[in-house]
């Protein structure tokens, strides 16, 4: 099973901030690796696919980069409604594997 | 809109079997290959409990993924009458304490692009 690291655990960041998110993955997984978001009771939202293709609707200020083990989500210009916890999952080995999230919180 | 709604008992006994149901709105179940069903332990990450693959067209009624750590216990279906699909998860035990979650995949179930609120599953006597 492919285990994947995030790090920070969490971080603090002021409005209009950036913000850099990272997922690491236990062996490589191409750019077969996805972002969700997650707001309280909400259900989470797909932000990335394919490591930095945009999914429907998700504002320019997320972006996705990486390959194989180390993946990079960079939130720009942080906006209240950011504050979230932002999990990775790879699709590269099944099971299909998250990462334990990052929780994003603006000052 | 596309909206997915898990429902089902909140509290289970040791030993007894998990029944969870998703009802989608806003489109059809047939449309849409991959079903799945995830859960987050209090205070844990997101775990994969599998999905159920369907495909009308060829009168298929699904095959099934299931992650090997829930050890036989699971059984996914789909009721495309009623628009929904359904988790078993059976001899549960406090570790399946859980709030679980419904989506939808896309076409090759590979992330999911629909998916429920959650709804916290107690196991307790």
């Amino acid at each position: 099973e492919i285990v994947l690291t995030q790090s920070p655990a969490s971080l603090s960041v002021s409005p209009g901030e950036g913000a850099t998110l990272s997922c690491g993955a236990s062996q490589g997984i191409s750019t077969n690796l996805a972002w969700y978001q997650k707001k309280g009771g909400q259900a989470p939202r797909l932000l990335i696919y394919g490591a930095f293709t945009r999914a429907t609707g998700i504002p320019a200020r997320f972006s996705g980069s990486g390959s194989e083990t180390e993946f990079t989500l960079t939130i720009s210009s942080l906006q209240s409604e950011d504050s979230a916890v932002y999990y990775c999952q790879q699709y590269h080995n099944w099971p299909w594997t998250f990462g334990q999230g990052t929780k994003v919180q603006i000052k | 809109q596309v909206q997915l709604q898990e429902s089902g008992p909140g509290l289970v006994k040791p030993s007894d079997t998990l029944s969870l149901t998703c009802t989608v709105s806003g489109y059809s179940i047939s449309s849409n290959n991959w079903w799945a069903w995830i859960r987050q332990s209090p205070g844990k990450g997101l775990e994969w409990i599998g999905y159920i693959y369907y495909d009308e067209s060829v009168n298929y009624d699904g095959s099934t993924y299931y992650n090997p750590s829930l050890k036989g216990r699971v059984t996914m279906s789909v009721d495309t009458s009623k628009n929904q699909f359904s988790l078993r998860l059976s001899s549960v035990t406090a570790v399946d304490t859980a709030v679980y979650y419904c989506a939808g995949f896309d076409s090759r179930g590979y992330y999911g692009i629909y998916w429920g609120q959650g709804t916290l599953v107690t196991v307790s006597s």
